[in-house]
């Protein structure tokens, strides 16, 4: 069964800091595998999809890497700003997950002005 | 404005009572999905819908039933065999089911047990 950690569950960091999230999954056989973010209270907002075939996504201050071989993924912020405060979910859709998405717990990001 | 509308956004319900959350999408999209979300975790699949008439379950099915008699509802009943009901639900859906598709998420609902 896929399992996918996220650490650390929190993060504080100064505004205007480059940042880096981590996720790890114990199975490679996966199709894709997507970041979230979600705001206090609200529901999820897709960031990054990559597929299986991709090593990375970026879009504006994003990036998104996979290595599947190594069972990570990491998702980079850069010159983060007090918006950028949210958790932040890696979810991945693997073949032996009876094609569902598996979710991580999250990483709760606060970016101090 | 397309989109996921969820209502209720805050539901309160007495111990021994079924109760209904709503989930409808303007999307034209095939493929709609609950979740459930407890603090500090992430989010499991309770059930799936891929299609009209038919759904999956999850992981979490125990307890809960969905119908998807159109192809923009797909509205989830807790029932009072739900042990442990209090949690954050959140609706979604995406073109197909398939794993190459993202999927879009509604606002939520909180649900709480008194």
């Amino acid at each position: 069964k896929q399992e996918v950690t996220q650490i650390p569950a929190a993060l504080s960091v100064p505004e205007g800091e480059n940042l880096v999230l981590n996720c790890s999954f114990t199975d490679s056989a996966i199709y894709n595998l997507q970041w979230f973010r979600q705001d206090p209270g609200k529901g999820l907002t897709s960031l990054l999809l990559i597929q299986s075939s991709q090593r990375e996504q970026t879009s504006g201050r994003l990036n998104a890497s996979l290595d599947k071989s190594s069972g990570r993924s990491t998702l980079y912020i850069a010159a983060s700003q007090p918006g950028d405060s949210a958790t932040y979910l890696c979810a991945l859709f693997s073949s032996g997950s009876a094609r569902q998405l598996t979710f991580g717990s999250g990483t709760q990001l606060t970016v101090l002005p | 404005d397309g989109g996921i509308t969820q209502s209720p956004k805050y539901l309160f319900r007495k111990e021994g009572q079924n109760v209904t959350l709503s989930c409808e999408q303007n999307l034209n999209h095939d493929a709609m999905y609950w979740y459930r979300q407890d603090p500090g975790q992430g989010l499991r699949l309770i059930y799936y819908s891929q299609i009209v008439n038919d759904f999956q379950k999850g992981d979490i099915a125990e307890g809960y039933s969905v119908s998807r008699e159109k192809k923009e509802s797909f509205p989830l009943t807790v029932t009072s065999a739900q042990k442990n009901p209090t949690a954050f639900y959140l609706c979604a859906s995406s073109i197909g089911g398939r794993g190459t598709d993202t999927q879009y998420f509604g606002p939520g609902t909180r649900l709480t047990v008194l």
